[in-house]
C-alpha cells in the first residue's frame, strides 16, 4: 500500500471555480510535505513546502494546509484558470531520509471554460 | 537558463538494445536523482547521487546503471531494454539544507517496441 494516497483521482471544474484536493499519508515521522504541479509532458514543479510544524502555506491562488495529527493535507485552488489544468502530486519527505521522497499518484485537474 | 535538462526528450527503440539518457543541472546542487514515472503516474525513485557518490539505489534491475562524471551530471544507461522499461524517466537535483527541494527535468519518454 502506498504511503501517500490522494483523492480524488481526477476532477473537472469550470473556470473561475474553486476546488480542494486531498492527501492522506502514513509516513511517520516526516520532515516536510510538498505539493507539486505537473503539466502534461513536463516535469513536476514545486508549489508549496510545509514542515511538520506548519499548518498552512500559500503560493498565489494555491493554498496548502497540513494537519500532522491526522496526517492529512489539502491543496485549495482559488478562482481556477485554464492553466491550472495539470496533475497535482502530494509528496512526503521522511524524517529519516530527506532524499527518499514518497509520492502520491496525483490528482488530475481539468479546468473547462 | 538555470535548470535541469535531459536528453533526449523522446527515445524509441527495440527490445534488447542499449540506450543512455543524459542529465545536467546548472543549479550548483550536490544531489541528483533518477525517477521512473509509469503509466499510472507514480513517480518512483531509482537512484540518487550526492557529490558523485551513490546514496540511494532502489530495487532496480542491474540492467540500469547510473553514472555521475561530476556533480552536475547524472547519466542513466540501460542495457538489454525490455517492454516494461517503457515509461517517462525524470532527472532531478536538490541542495541539502533547503528542505532538500527537488527540481525536476522535463523528462525522457522511453518507448520500447
Amino acid at each position: 500500500k502506498n504511503q501517500v494516497e490522494q483523492s480524488p483521482q481526477s476532477l473537472i471544474i469550470l473556470e473561475g471555480k474553486n476546488c480542494t484536493l486531498q492527501c492522506n499519508y502514513t509516513v511517520s515521522p516526516f520532515s516536510n510535505l510538498r505539493w507539486y504541479k505537473q503539466d502534461t509532458g513536463r516535469g513536476p514543479v514545486s508549489l508549496t513546502i510545509m514542515t511538520f510544524s506548519e499548518n498552512t502555506k500559500s503560493n498565489g491562488r494555491y493554498t496548502a494546509t497540513l494537519d500532522a495529527d491526522t496526517k492529512q493535507s489539502s491543496l485549495h485552488i482559488t478562482a481556477s484558470q485554464l492553466s491550472d489544468s495539470a496533475s497535482y502530486i502530494c509528496v512526503v519527505s521522511p524524517y529519516s531520509n530527506d532524499y527518499k521522497l514518497s509520492f502520491g499518484a496525483g490528482t488530475t485537474v481539468t479546468v473547462r471554460a | 537558463d538555470t535548470a535541469v535538462s535531459q536528453t533526449p526528450k523522446y527515445l524509441v527503440t527495440q527490445m534488447g538494445n542499449d540506450k543512455s539518457i543524459k542529465c545536467e543541472q546548472n543549479l550548483g546542487h550536490d544531489t541528483m536523482y533518477w525517477y521512473k514515472q509509469d503509466s499510472k503516474k507514480f513517480l518512483k525513485i531509482m537512484f540518487s547521487y550526492n557529490n558523485k557518490e551513490l546514496i540511494i539505489n532502489e530495487t532496480v534491475p542491474n540492467r540500469f546503471s547510473p553514472k555521475s562524471p561530476d556533480k552536475a551530471h547524472l547519466n542513466l544507461h540501460i542495457n538489454s531494454l525490455e517492454l516494461g522499461d517503457s515509461a517517462v524517466y525524470f532527472c532531478a537535483s536538490s541542495q541539502a539544507g533547503i528542505h532538500n527541494e527537488q527540481f525536476f527535468g522535463p523528462g525522457t519518454r522511453l518507448t520500447v517496441l
